[in-house]
Order: C-alpha cells, then sequence, then structure tokens
C-alpha cells in the first residue's frame, strides 16, 4: 500500500518561499510509471492542481503557477519537493502531494493526508 | 483549459436513496478522462472513479460512474450513512488537468 506524507512549515512569510517535501512509502519513486504531483485546497473552496515530476525529472506545471513553482525529486530519499516563491496570502491552503496515474495526464490515485500553509507576516 | 461545472452545488437526501450528481465540462473531455473523487471533512479526497467508468481499488459498487465528451455522472444507488460528503469530478484529458468545484451531499 502507497503512503504519501508532506512535511515543512506551516507558516511562512509573504514574498518568501514555501517549501514542502513529500515522502512515498510503500512503493518506489524510481520504478517509474507514475506521476509525482502536488495540489492545493484553498480553505472551504475546491482543488488545483499545482504540478507533477516523474522520477527521470520531468517536470509539467500548472500554467497559473508555473513562473514561481519548482518540483524537484530525490530518488535516494523516496521524495519529491515543492517550491512555490514570492508567496502571498492567496496562496494560504492545504497543500496535498499525491500519486498520478496515467500517461502525461493524470488522475490521482494515492494521497498524503495534506498540510496546511498559512503565509502570514 | 477544460472548465469543469458541477450539479447541484447540495444535494440533500436520506440514507437508502439514489444519488445523481453531474459533472459538465466546457468542451469534450477526450478519451473519456474523468475521474470523480470523495472528500469527508479534514481528509484528502479520495479516488473514486477513473476512466469515467471504472472504479478505483476497493469502491462498493453501490458507485458507479458514466457519460462522455461533455455530460458525466457520478451516481450512487443506495446512499450510506458514510456516503455524505463532497464529490469532485477531475478532467485528465488535456492539460492543465483541473476539478470541478463540487458537490456536498448532505443528509436531509
Amino acid at each position: 500500500q502507497v503512503q504519501l506524507q508532506e512535511s515543512g512549515p506551516g507558516l511562512v512569510k509573504p514574498s518568501q518561499t514555501l517549501s514542502l517535501t513529500c515522502t512515498v512509502s510503500g512503493g518506489s519513486i524510481s520504478s517509474g510509471g507514475y506521476y509525482w504531483s502536488w495540489i492545493r485546497q484553498h480553505p472551504g473552496k475546491g482543488l488545483e492542481w499545482i504540478g507533477y515530476i516523474y522520477y527521470s525529472g520531468s517536470t509539467y506545471y500548472n500554467p497559473s503557477l508555473k513562473s514561481r513553482v519548482t518540483i524537484s525529486v530525490d530518488t535516494s530519499k523516496n521524495q519529491f519537493s515543492l517550491k512555490l516563491s514570492s508567496v502571498t496570502a492567496a496562496d494560504t491552503a492545504v497543500y496535498y502531494c499525491a500519486r498520478g496515474s496515467g500517461w502525461l495526464l493524470v488522475y490521482f490515485d494515492y494521497w498524503g493526508q495534506g498540510t496546511l500553509v498559512t503565509v502570514s507576516s | 483549459e477544460i472548465v469543469l461545472t458541477q450539479s447541484p452545488g447540495t444535494l440533500s437526501l436520506s440514507p437508502g436513496e439514489r444519488a445523481t450528481l453531474s459533472c459538465r465540462a466546457s468542451q469534450s473531455v477526450s478519451s473519456s478522462y474523468l475521474a470523480w473523487y470523495q472528500q469527508k471533512p479534514g481528509q484528502a479526497p479520495r479516488l473514486l472513479i477513473y476512466g469515467a467508468s471504472s472504479r478505483a481499488t476497493g469502491i462498493p459498487d453501490r458507485f458507479s460512474g458514466s457519460g462522455s465528451g461533455t455530460d458525466f455522472t457520478l451516481t450512487i444507488s443506495r446512499l450510506e450513512p458514510e456516503d455524505f460528503a463532497v464529490y469532485y469530478c477531475q478532467q485528465y484529458g488535456s492539460s492543465p488537468v483541473t476539478f470541478g468545484q463540487g458537490t456536498k451531499l448532505e443528509i436531509k
């Protein structure tokens, strides 16, 4: 059973960079076949896809966030990470990591529990 | 990008009743690449349906998906108490993948 767990600061100051890591257990990122993803949910709102990465390092980002997003992978630690720069209060959300299944365009079959990140001074 | 509109916004039903949730796309979803998720308060979404009609592992057969093109439906044949939650559709037929705004299924 694949499990994902987000970690990182719960509070980030405006204009700084939000950094989160997702640790995967029960399966190896480097085995391929899946897209390791970040999705966020603003308080009381719907879901927004941020981007995903393949084990090879190929990345795919939502155009609406592309200029501020970097997703990276560390296969030796079975982790992948999100960096979102120049954050504002509008980036306050629950951030989920998830496994994407499919080819290039994916649905999400395993999710982490989510972590709330608040942007505030 | 494809905009998904879910209706109704809120659906009030009783256990044992049948629920029909709609997801309409602003343009055709290629290859019926549409998924449905269930989300309960304080929890991550759970995959129910992918490919418009394929149930995910461990999902009871009272959940079924149908549709193609721009119109998709999630049906719950007989509501159980644990089915009351928010449901989201998601298209993965074109980039960027997008989600609907959700339908809240509440106990009447």
